[in-house]
């Protein structure tokens, strides 16, 4: 069945460019109707969706995040990627990558998440 | 922008019925999406579509939606269904999680 793994940076300066990669394994990221999401949480709280994005290269973000974000599919790689700038000590969480099963848009599978902390 | 309202809290006793509830402005004309987070591990797609369950998931697990409020119903508690449940929409191009309810059996 398909798997998501998150790969990148553990530890962010503030002000830096916050990046991560997705590699999607046992089945094509273009395969079937799917938007590829991340998610993150930060320690103890809840879920926040940070944007999706379809195999055309299709995109939806949150609107909270929108302008510092930026996601985009290597499709030759199986992989999609999470650009978040200027980042805080606010945007440190866990970030996670999940298939997004459309239209009605739900989260199966998801990654196992990577933290990512925002320090000097 | 659209908002969901969960309880922080949930008790239960071994065996016994828990029901989480998520409010939101006419949740009934939305699909709902239940996942179950346990401590140190990515969250779980427990039920899709309002009452849908993914293969693998309990029929223990069920769930409804009507009106203003949603429900996940979880029947014959078990200790190992301890976690964290939030659930989820879509609406007006945006994802939207509700704050998470805090499931304990006792």
């Amino acid at each position: 069945q398909v798997q998501l793994q998150e790969s990148g940076p553990g530890l962010v300066k503030p002000s830096q460019t916050l990046s991560l990669t997705c590699t999607v394994s046992g089945g094509s990221i273009s395969s079937g109707s799917y938007y590829w999401s991340w998610i993150r949480q930060p320690a103890g709280k809840g879920l926040e969706w940070i944007g999706r994005i379809y195999t055309s290269g299709s995109t939806n973000y949150n609107p909270s995040l929108k302008s510092r974000v930026t996601i985009s599919v290597d499709t030759s790689k199986n992989q999609f990627s999470l650009k978040l700038s200027s980042v805080t000590a606010a945007d440190t969480a866990v970030y996670y990558c999940a298939r997004t099963v459309v239209p009605a848009v739900w989260f199966d599978p998801w990654g196992q998440g990577t933290l990512v902390t925002v320090s000097s | 922008s659209y908002e969901l309202t969960q309880p922080l809290s949930v008790s239960v006793a071994l065996g016994q019925t828990a029901r989480i509830t998520c409010g939101g402005n006419n949740i009934g004309s939305k699909n709902v999406h239940w996942y179950q987070q346990k401590p140190g591990q990515a969250p779980v797609l427990v039920i899709y579509r309002d009452s849908n369950r993914p293969s693998g998931i309990p029929e223990r697990f069920s769930g409804s939606n009507s009106g203003n409020t949603a429900t996940l119903t979880i029947s014959r508690a078990q200790a190992g269904d301890e976690a964290d449940y939030y659930c989820q929409v879509w609406d007006s191009s945006s994802v939207v999680f509700g704050g998470g309810t805090k499931l304990t059996v006792l």
